[in-house]
């Protein structure tokens, strides 16, 4: 089965801070796919990035960057010099292809809250 | 370039009534899948459809939803009867056809359309 834990339910910082966000993943399929996506407060999903399994090469997109370490099955994001417009619930997700198709499983997200 | 097109943005019934919610794919995807959020919960997969044909709706309710997405116009998600827990967002997602095991583009989503049963 495919799970995805955010363990991390609310966070909340002071503009300028770094914060990570935290993903752990358990999935049996050797080739899978991850995501992040950013729901703001007006409710819709904005997709951030999709790894696939066979690429660890850490990414950095401006002030966004994610760690992927298949050996802890993490797929961590961090936000440097955080601002308030980044306030919203971040999803991580999962797509499996061999056991699970073309469903994505999300976590349960993290409420981040920059403060000003 | 359109997005992922979903509407109504807001939708309220009573109980007892029935709700269709509509979603256009981006343009030259085939597939389309929806989900389901729960107040305070992430998104959990209900059906994935391409035209004409339903793939997986392993995570449709058994009564009351139905989804279709035939092969002209939007895919169509239809709750009949609805309940005060049926209350949620609901997105729609599309993407290219899948080819060889491999997916060959991110899951794009629509802006959600917000139910609320009163």
């Amino acid at each position: 089965a495919q799970k995805v834990t955010q363990a991390q339910t609310e966070i909340s910082v002071v503009e300028k801070e770094d914060v990570t966000l935290d993903c752990v993943y358990e999935t049996r399929d050797t080739t899978y796919y991850l995501f992040w996506y950013k729901q703001p407060p007006s409710g819709e999903l904005v997709f951030l990035i999709r790894r696939n399994s066979f690429d660890e090469q850490n990414e950095i997109s401006g002030r966004y960057s994610w760690n992927f370490q298949k050996s802890t099955s993490s797929f961590n994001f961090t936000i440097t010099a955080s601002q308030v417009v980044d306030s919203a619930v971040y999803f991580c997700a999962l797509l499996g292809g061999e056991t699970s198709g073309s469903r994505l499983t999300f976590g349960e997200g993290t409420q981040l809250t920059v403060n000003p | 370039n359109a997005g992922v097109m979903q509407n109504p943005r807001h939708l309220v019934r009573r109980r007892g009534q029935e709700a269709r919610l509509r979603c256009s794919p981006m343009k030259g995807h085939s597939h389309v899948y929806w989900y389901r959020q729960l107040p305070e919960e992430g998104l959990k997969f209900m059906v994935y459809l391409q035209k004409e044909n339903i793939i997986d709706e392993s995570g449709m309710p058994k009564e009351r939803f139905s989804a279709e997405f035939p092969k002209e116009g939007p895919s169509i998600l239809r709750i009949q009867q609805v309940v005060r827990g049926d209350s949620a967002a609901y997105f729609c997602a599309s993407s290219r056809a899948v080819t060889g095991g491999t997916y060959n583009s991110p899951l794009h989503f629509g802006n959600g359309t917000r139910l609320t049963v009163t």
